[in-house]
């Protein structure tokens, strides 16, 4: 079974600049999420998909930050404009069940963001 | 609010010299508290998920036990290639949002 795929695994850009990052999750998982990992930190949730909705996107800084799922598969998450302080590995996971049982997110392997 | 705190920060052993690391965690009503293994430049890989008090699961050389404030992830023998970063995470009832501790770097010489 494939796993979680993101790109670019890399992205250096100037504050101001926009940047979008695309993940692909595990093939039928219907549960999605965006992380933020900055370095020496855990994962914080930006915001979690279920299907093509938004169930909670509580900490998206949503005045430069935007994610959307189309079609209830691929998703990208996008920066516009960037601030220093978004540097940080942005992490994709999916989860196969969407409702009442707890469930393994799997995350992909990331997208190093530098903003300079 | 919901709070992970992981101890010791950084942990370096000899090979074959066993310890434990630990997570304490304040939760309002626990649905699942989870472990996972980061290498460096790579995502979280899941390893444990832990749903009540006496719970114990164990892979390869490690053993991961909770009780209703901590958990515990023993690693027995250690050999260099369990070095990474070890990361544990609760999951609040009523909730899917996972809240990360900042982890334990393990460093295994050989």
């Amino acid at each position: 079974e494939a796993g979680v795929a993101q790109s670019p695994r890399y992205k250096i850009i100037e504050k101001r600049q926009s940047v979008a990052f695309w993940c692909n999750p595990i093939s039928g998982h219907a549960t999605l999420y965006w992380y933020q990992q900055i370095l020496g930190q855990g994962p914080k949730l930006l915001i979690q998909f279920q299907n093509n909705g938004v169930v909670d996107d509580s900490q998206l800084p949503k005045d430069r930050f935007s994610a959307e799922r189309l079609k209830g598969v691929d998703s990208t998450l996008k920066i516009q404009p960037a601030k220093l302080e978004d540097s940080a590995v942005y992490l994709c996971a999916s989860s196969r069940l969407s409702g009442g049982v707890t469930d393994t997110q799997y995350f992909g392997p990331g997208t190093r963001l530098t903003v300079l | 609010e919901d709070q992970v705190t992981q101890s010791p920060e950084a942990l370096r052993l000899q090979e074959g010299e066993s310890s434990s690391l630990n997570c304490s965690y304040t939760v309002s009503g626990l649905r699942g508290l989870f472990w996972y293994r980061q290498d460096p430049g790579k995502g979280p890989e899941f390893l444990f998920t832990l749903y009540s008090a006496g719970e114990e699961k164990e892979k390869e050389r490690l053993k991961a036990t909770l009780t209703k404030k901590e958990s515990f992830l023993h690693i027995t023998a250690p050999k260099p290639e369990d070095s990474a970063t070890y990361l544990c995470a609760v999951q609040a009832a009523g909730s899917y949002q996972l809240t990360f501790g900042k982890g334990t770097k393990l460093s295994v010489i050989p």
